[in-house]
């Protein structure tokens, strides 16, 4: 089965702690995206990879980091320069030139204690 | 120019009524207009697309009205039923930075 897998399903972040939220894919896609999410509204753009080795901030990269080593594969820090981190995070995939069409995990709901 | 323009925020239908989430747009450049559907704790998936050479594309129970000349791009709901209770996203490509432009959402809540 094709797909885009998150984890963990849930992460709880202490003060000043980094996290690292995962994100695979099989889907052979070049391109691929992460989303924060806030209750009741609508998806923000943190940061997209077209190609290995290579990725542009979004419109909210700030607090966040990320790294696209191999492919399938595109993780996404947390780090603790981001006061508010409480957000459901989703990642996504497409092919290069098809935006349009993104294929979504299932997300990562992140919790600060 | 980059915006797309999501209207209502929130709407309530009975069941079997026809809700309207309309879209519009000012960047001509636009090719392609997918609409999403996201269930609550879920990730958004690709519900249907049109493009602006058509006026009118339907899959289903799911149809997309398209008007050129005004810009704007509507989904209409037939035979609308509880479990199509979800949010709605229209969105447009933008090929000068490889992103997709998101609508704001609307929460429909369809009553049995």
């Amino acid at each position: 089965d094709g797909g885009i897998t998150q984890s963990p399903k849930y992460l709880f972040r202490k003060e000043g702690q980094n996290v690292t939220l995962s994100c695979e894919q099989n889907l052979n896609h070049d391109a691929m995206y992460w989303y924060r999410q806030d209750p009741g509204q609508g998806l923000r753009l943190i940061y997209y990879s077209q190609i290995v080795n290579d990725f542009q901030k979004g419109d909210i990269a700030e607090g966040y980091s990320v790294s696209r080593e191999k492919k399938e594969s595109f993780p996404l820090t947390v780090t603790s320069a981001q006061k508010n981190p409480t957000a459901f995070y989703l990642c996504a995939s497409s092919i290069v030139g098809q935006q349009e069409t993104q294929y979504f995990g299932p997300g990562t709901r992140l919790l600060v204690l | 120019q980059q915006q797309v323009k999501q209207s209502p925020q929130s709407l309530i239908v009975q069941k079997g009524g026809i809700p309207i989430i309309n879209c519009a747009y000012e960047n001509t450049a636009f090719d392609y207009f997918p609409w999403y559907q996201q269930f609550p704790g879920k990730g958004p998936a690709l519900l249907i697309a049109i493009r602006p050479d058509v006026s009118e594309k339907k899959e289903g129970r799911f149809t997309i009205s398209f008007n050129k000349s005004a810009k704007q791009f509507s989904l209409h709901i037939m035979d609308s039923q509880p479990g199509d209770s979800a949010t709605y996203f229209c969105a447009a490509p933008s090929h000068s930075n490889y992103q997709l432009i998101w609508g704001a959402g609307t929460k429909l809540i369809i009553k049995p």
